[in-house]
């Protein structure tokens, strides 16, 4: 596609539930990456995949989040358990391997009730 | 270990007038610098980025930004702004080739009054 797509744009859950977040990076774009955006904590880095593996996880903030890549494209964050902190803005960007460049989707914004 | 420190969480400017966006930063090693905007319900749209050479980096949509090694900022400016303007502007640092995680300020909102 054009873009980075994120999917669902929006998403209300019951605390306790458990969510997924998808995101399809541009094609081609080896690096993908998860940030999240809340009130009162900026953009925060969670995750960064090159290819279907993940170096970096250093940013998940629970045991109750994971993610997957899988074919080197697509990737879901999912969320086990919501807690009402977990609500926020969740930002997926890809970029080419080596360029400095994060394109960013347009989020997926999840409310747990 | 980098940080970003973005002066001012609210700047409100007449239309017309010039927009100036503070960014400092502290980095171990040389650093790439980003600024990003941000329009309502919407994701991170690149607007600028140094990476080495000129310090003076010019964007889309009229902005330009200086890296001053001296004073560690890489501060935003337009010289006329626009009621289009009008978003979230993010200063992001990264510590260069081969690094791929972004640390954001917490990111300046820019009003643009009539």
């Amino acid at each position: 596609g054009a873009g980075v797509s994120q999917s669902p744009s929006n998403k209300v859950t019951e605390k306790g539930k458990d969510v997924e977040l998808r995101c399809d990076p541009i094609s081609g774009h080896t690096a993908l990456y998860w940030y999240r955006q809340s009130l009162g904590q900026g953009l925060e880095f969670l995750i960064y995949f090159q290819g279907n593996s993940a170096p970096d996880k250093s940013g998940l903030p629970s045991d109750r989040f994971s993610a997957e890549r899988t074919g080197g494209s697509v990737s879901t964050l999912t969320i086990q358990r919501t807690q009402q902190e977990d609500s926020a803005v969740y930002l997926c960007a890809s970029s080419n391997t080596g360029s400095t460049e994060a394109f960013f989707g347009q989020g997926t914004r999840l409310t747990v009730v | 270990a980098q940080s970003v420190t973005q002066l001012g969480s609210h700047v409100s400017v007449s239309e017309g007038a010039l927009v100036l966006l503070r960014c400092n930063y502290s980095s171990s090693v040389p650093p790439y610098l980003f600024w990003y905007v941000q329009y309502p319900n919407q994701g991170l749209q690149l607007l600028l980025k140094y990476t080495t050479g000129a310090t003076l980096v010019k964007g889309i949509n009229g902005f330009e930004a200086e890296f001053k090694k001296s004073e560690t900022s890489f501060h935003l400016t337009k010289p006329s702004a626009h009621m289009s303007d009008a978003a979230e502007y993010f200063c992001a640092v990264n510590s260069g080739a081969g690094s791929y995680q972004l640390t954001f300020g917490k990111g300046t909102k820019l009003s643009v009054i009539p």
